[in-house]
């Protein structure tokens, strides 16, 4: 089982629609979740952070973390084709704090 | 506030020959990764410093990849002898936080593309 799973993608979405991105971790004690657009090319960047249970917004960005689920998610509102990128979940473990990326999920807006 | 830098941006060299990658960290950052990025991959934790200790190297290939980190402050990766399968892209990363910090969010650098012929 790998330690963070992502869809597979890619995922097309229409602009202006909402983009769903979800990611599944295994490690039951990880703390720390961190959402990274990377666009093609490019290095990671990070774009969301998130430690606690429910949901972070800032901007056009949402992340929702349910810890007894291990489950973490992305949206994006308002998708805009600067968006179009692939974006990485990344998950810290809570005694060393290493972080483990999943694959992550390519996302395109078509205009 | 300066980001992480890397040099240099691009590299081929061909199998068995060696190549070294620098990277400098955000200024106070106490940590700094390397990764490793294979395309269509999540980056993957090479070695990970402490100021000017390592904290985990157990996915470094040892045989052919070493790491520095002299000061706490510049790193170096160097692979010698590098493989085809060395192709890949080499992120540096920095956080502020030590080990104690909950909140380790990590900066990433340009990276280095790294084309093994």
């Amino acid at each position: 089982q790998k330690e963070v799973e992502q869809n597979s993608g890619p995922l097309s979405v229409p602009e202006g629609a909402i983009a769903s991105l979800n990611c599944t971790y295994s490690d039951r004690v990880s703390q720390s979740f961190f959402w990274y657009r990377q666009y093609s090319g490019k290095s990671p960047e990070l774009i969301m952070s998130i430690y606690s249970n429910g949901d972070k917004e800032d901007g056009r960005f949402t992340a929702q973390l349910n810890k007894a689920s291990q489950y973490v998610s992305l949206l994006i509102r308002d998708s805009q084709p600067s968006d179009s990128a692939t974006y990485l979940c990344a998950v810290a473990r809570s005694n060393d704090y290493k972080l483990s990326f999943g694959a992550g999920t390519t996302v395109t807006v078509r205009a | 506030e300066a980001g992480v830098a890397q040099s240099p941006r691009y590299k081929i060299i061909e199998k068995r020959q060696s190549v070294a990658f620098w990277c400098n960290p955000i200024s106070g950052h106490a940590t700094l990764y390397w990764y490793q990025q294979i395309l269509g991959q999540g980056p993957k934790l090479l070695i990970q410093f402490q100021n000017n200790g390592v904290v985990d190297d157990s996915q470094l290939p040892k045989d052919r990849f070493s790491a520095e980190r002299l000061k706490g402050v510049d790193s170096t990766l160097k692979i010698q002898p590098a493989k085809l399968e060395d192709s890949a892209v080499y992120l540096c990363a920095s956080s502020l936080l030590g080990l104690a910090g909950a909140y380790n969010e990590q900066f990433f650098g340009p990276g280095t593309r790294l084309t093994v012929l």
